[in-house]
């Protein structure tokens, strides 16, 4: 597609809820970042994909996050048992080279969880 | 670990008057560093990028030069306009490629 899109762009969910979270990133882009964005902070990274596996996830904040990109191109961010603190807009982004040599990451617009 | 320090805000400013955001950093080495701007209802956008030492990274009137005997990329621009009221980010770039955010300046211009 033209852009990274994200879907949905508004969850509200009950605590202890499972939630997932979709990527679309750029056509062709190998590489694929998801970050977490709380009210008036910036964007902290979680995890990031080169093609199909998971090249960093030490920004998982723990294991009940969880993110998977089976073939390459979209990607599910998924939050079990939902906690009131998991509430924050959850940003993905996409590059066309991966490692030292990465592009400009462009984002996409976000999607806005809030837990009950 | 690596980490970017960028001016607290809100920053109010008028229509017309110069702009200075100022972004240090901590990292190994010389990584690449970043403006990210991000408007109202809208997503994170790149504004500008430096991948050496002393390069100015310029756009629609904003300009960073980075700088590493003081590690730092500072965002200037010489007259703000209403349009430019939104959240800016400085940011760099880790070994693995992904972006280490500051923690964002709000802009906001009046007429």
């Amino acid at each position: 597609g033209a852009g990274v899109s994200q879907t949905p762009s508004n969850k509200v969910t009950e605590k202890g809820k499972y939630v997932e979270l979709r990527c679309d990133p750029i056509s062709g882009h190998t590489a694929l970042y998801w970050y977490r964005q709380s009210l008036g902070q910036g964007p902290e990274f979680l995890i990031y994909f080169q093609g199909t596996g998971a090249a960093d996830d030490s920004g998982l904040p723990n294991d009940r996050f969880f993110a998977v990109r089976p073939e390459g191109s979209v990607s599910t961010l998924k939050i079990q048992r939902t906690e009131r603190g998991d509430s924050a807009v959850y940003l993905c982004a996409s590059s066309l080279l991966a490692g030292a040599g990465a592009n400009v990451l462009t984002f996409g617009a976000g999607s806005r969880l809030t837990v009950l | 670990g690596d980490s970017v320090t960028q001016m607290e805000g809100p920053v109010t400013l008028s229509e017309e008057a110069c702009l200075t955001i100022n972004c240090t950093y901590t990292a190994t080495g010389y990584p690449s560093l970043f403006w990210y701007v991000q408007y109202p209802g809208e997503g994170l956008q790149l504004l500008l990028k430096a991948t050496k030492a002393d390069d100015k990274g310029s756009n629609k009137g904003f300009e960073a030069t980075y700088r590493k005997e003081t590690t730092s990329f500072h965002l200037e621009k010489g007259s703000v306009q209403v349009s430019d009221s939104a959240v800016y980010f400085c940011a760099l770039k880790g070994s693995q490629g992904n972006l280490i955010f500051g923690k964002g300046t709000k802009l906001s211009v009046k007429p």
